[in-house]
């Protein structure tokens, strides 16, 4: 089966940097994928990594390490805009999404 | 706004009912997906459809069935229902049938089961 792990809650304070850990298990593996949602509304892609290291993408990085099925966001300059959930997910079968539980990340002034 | 068009917002029933949800991709996608969020259980995958074959199931109850009709919108039907299926039910689309490394959101049905 596929399981992912990712803290269940962050906090930080506006400009700070934080970083949020994925750990998976897959039978499969195409790349780790990052997701946004606020509260209530739709999921929203956030970055994508199918080989090792580091995707920059404005304040946004991400990074994967295969050989230790690890990844990481991170988000710089913080703002309170970024208090919303973020999900890793993989997709085993080159398919549909596997979402890990999700990181609730709060943003305080 | 991602494209993808999700009707209705808001659905409350009755135990024991069904309800159709409706999906239409972005333009040009042809891959649709179906996923269920529920406080418990997060994000789960339900079911694929890439240019109206199914092309990968999740855990998706049987009571539960989808189709993607020739102009590539979708609907997903869920019977019998439970208190249990009240969540978000979000869509998503893609231009690859292997989901690609993204995929576009819909902005979901909450469904309400009284």
């Amino acid at each position: 089966g596929q399981s992912l792990e990712q803290p269940s809650e962050v906090t930080a304070v506006e400009g700070a940097i934080v970083q949020i850990n994925c750990t998976y298990q897959t039978s499969g593996f195409y790349g780790l994928s990052w997701y946004q949602q606020h509260d209530g509304g739709a999921p929203t892609f956030l970055s994508y990594n199918a080989l090792d290291g580091l995707e920059e993408t404005g304040r946004f990085s991400s990074f994967l390490s295969r050989s230790d099925s690890y990844g990481y966001l991170l988000l710089q300059e913080l703002q309170m805009k970024d208090s919303a959930s973020y999900f890793c997910a993989v997709n085993p079968a080159g398919t549909a999404l596997i979402f890990g539980k999700g990181t609730t990340l709060s943003v305080s002034s | 706004d991602s494209g993808v068009t999700q009707t209705p917002k808001h659905l409350i029933t009755a135990t024991g009912q069904r309800v159709t949800l409706r999906c239409s991709p972005r333009s040009g996608d042809l891959s649709v997906y179906w996923y269920q969020q529920s406080l418990d259980q997060g994000l789960q995958f339900l079911i694929q459809y890439y240019n109206g074959e199914e092309r990968a199931k999740g855990n998706i109850l049987e009571r539960f069935s989808a189709q993607q009709f020739p102009d590539l919108h979708s609907e997903l039907n869920l019977s019998s229902l439970e208190l249990g299926d009240s969540a978000l039910y979000f869509c998503a689309s893609s231009a690859l049938a292997g989901g690609g490394n993204e995929q576009f959101f819909g902005p979901g049905t909450r469904l309400t089961v009284l």
